[in-house]
């Protein structure tokens, strides 16, 4: 099992710009989710999804797009890209079933916006 | 409003001595707590967990205790190694909220040989 895999691993672009950052998993898991890391505040969720077809937003939805087509893909898209949104992105994911062993995280895609 | 907080940014110990990190919380509907850690360049890594209905869960080195008449929650890795120096975050979930978390602002772990 390669796990949660993510691509690009770096990422410049201008203001502006559009991008998709692409997360998939080869685990089945039902739940997929997307975060952000910034220094000083943790990992804040963007967006989630529960299953093929269902996605809802987390703390900071704003400037992003998700779809879940497939149990295995979760992109990311940056609609207009600003300089707030420099950061590591995280895609996470987890059978559902329960939370005792956590979720499986990607190994991040680190973006940054000029 | 940060529903989980870490206030120690940083902690240095000793090879083989205690590392104790700590974590608040304010949200009483929280029902999971999880400790993640993460090395430089990777994702985080699931570390150990806790249920609201258990004061301690323990995995090897790693023992974490709950106490939720102060909103409190702590890892002790005993004893401490240089391979454990990392960020390490807390995380909660709502019960409601299927899987997903809240995570603490991270504190970074330095063990020294």
């Amino acid at each position: 099992n390669a796990g949660v895999t993510q691509t690009p691993k770096f990422q410049v672009l201008k203001t502006g710009q559009s991008m998709t950052l692409q997360c998939a998993q080869d685990m089945n898991h039902e739940y997929m989710s997307w975060y952000r890391q910034d220094p000083g505040m943790g990992l804040r969720l963007i967006h989630y999804s529960v299953g093929a077809g269902i996605t809802d937003q987390g703390e900071v939805p704003n400037g992003y797009n998700v779809s879940r087509s497939t149990t295995e893909d979760f992109p990311l898209r940056l609609l207009s890209a600003a300089p707030s949104q420099t950061s590591v992105y995280f895609c996470a994911s987890t059978t559902g079933t329960g939370p005792a062993r956590g979720q499986f995280f990607g190994p991040g895609t680190r973006l940054t916006v000029l | 409003d940060q529903q989980v907080k870490q206030n120690s940014p940083s902690l240095s110990v000793q090879e083989g001595r205690i590392s104790i990190l700590n974590c608040d919380y304010t949200n009483s509907m929280f029902d999971y707590f999880l400790w993640y850690k993460k090395y430089p360049a990777e994702g985080p890594t699931f570390l150990i967990s806790i249920s609201s209905i258990k004061d301690k869960n323990e995995d090897g080195r790693f023992t974490v205790f709950l106490n939720k008449s102060a909103k409190h929650l702590s890892l002790h890795i005993v004893p401490s190694q240089p391979g454990d120096s990392a960020v390490y975050f807390c995380a909660a979930r709502l019960g409601t909220s299927g899987s997903r978390l809240t995570f603490g602002e991270g504190t970074q772990l330095t063990v020294n040989p």
